[in-house]
């Protein structure tokens, strides 16, 4: 079957502006995680959902960063007024039922903030 | 808090070499979740083992093993007889039960198996 898909695999964007980072999950999976891994390092956590609800935004980094997921399904994560630090690899990952089982990652999308 | 150390950044080893992987853990939970993921050249993580807090069994899978010792809060991760293929960046990760949803990830452990 297929896996964690993820669009777009790059993008580049200009200080201040906003991004959008879409998120489709192997199907049948309720939950949803979203990472941000920077150059040598572990992924690092970002926000968990069970079903259309956020179960944990904890790991969200300031008021910037939103992520919905409004119909049980695919995910969006938003950013905006991006900053030159907010350049890594976003990583969206699906769980078949949440809580600790083994979650399943997708390719990433690289972004880029110039 | 938890925490996850691997302290070996980089290893090297020659194709066919037994090579281990340590890791390192903390954490005030005793219901807890440890993981191996692997990161190949494409970027893509690919899941490898998910162990409980109350089974320190050790597992077998092929080449790969894994050595639970919760006496000295270790994961540690053995690929037997290595090949080129086994190139990659494996990362250790711990999941509290009490602790949210997330998992904390090592900072990963580059292994370059030459031919």
């Amino acid at each position: 079957g297929a896996g964690v898909s993820q669009t777009p695999s790059n993008k580049v964007t200009e200080k201040g502006k906003y991004v959008e980072l879409r998120c489709d999950p192997i199907s049948g999976h309720t939950a949803l995680y979203w990472y941000r891994q920077s150059l040598g390092q572990g992924p690092e956590f970002l926000i968990y959902f069970q079903g259309t609800g956020a179960a944990d935004d904890s790991g969200l980094p300031n008021d910037r960063f939103f992520a919905v997921r409004p119909e049980g399904s695919v995910s969006t994560l938003k950013i905006q007024r991006t900053e030159r630090g907010d350049s890594a690899v976003y990583l969206c990952a699906s769980s078949l039922a949440g809580g600790h089982g083994e979650q399943y990652f997708g390719p990433g999308t690289r972004l880029t903030v110039t | 808090a938890q925490k996850v150390t691997q302290a070996q950044t980089e290893i090297s080893v020659v194709e066919k070499e037994d090579v281990t992987l340590d890791c390192v853990y903390e954490t005030r939970d005793t219901t807890y979740y440890l993981f191996w993921y692997k990161q190949p050249p494409s970027g893509e993580l690919v899941f490898l083992i998910r162990r409980n807090s109350f089974d320190e069994q050790n597992e077998i899978s092929g080449r790969y093993s894994w050595n639970f010792q919760k006496s000295t809060s270790s994961f540690n991760f053995t690929i037997t007889a290595s090949q080129v293929v086994d190139s990659a960046v494996y990362f250790c990760a711990l999941s509290e039960a009490r602790g949210g949803n997330d998992m904390r990830f090592g900072a990963g452990t580059r292994l370059t198996v030459k031919p």
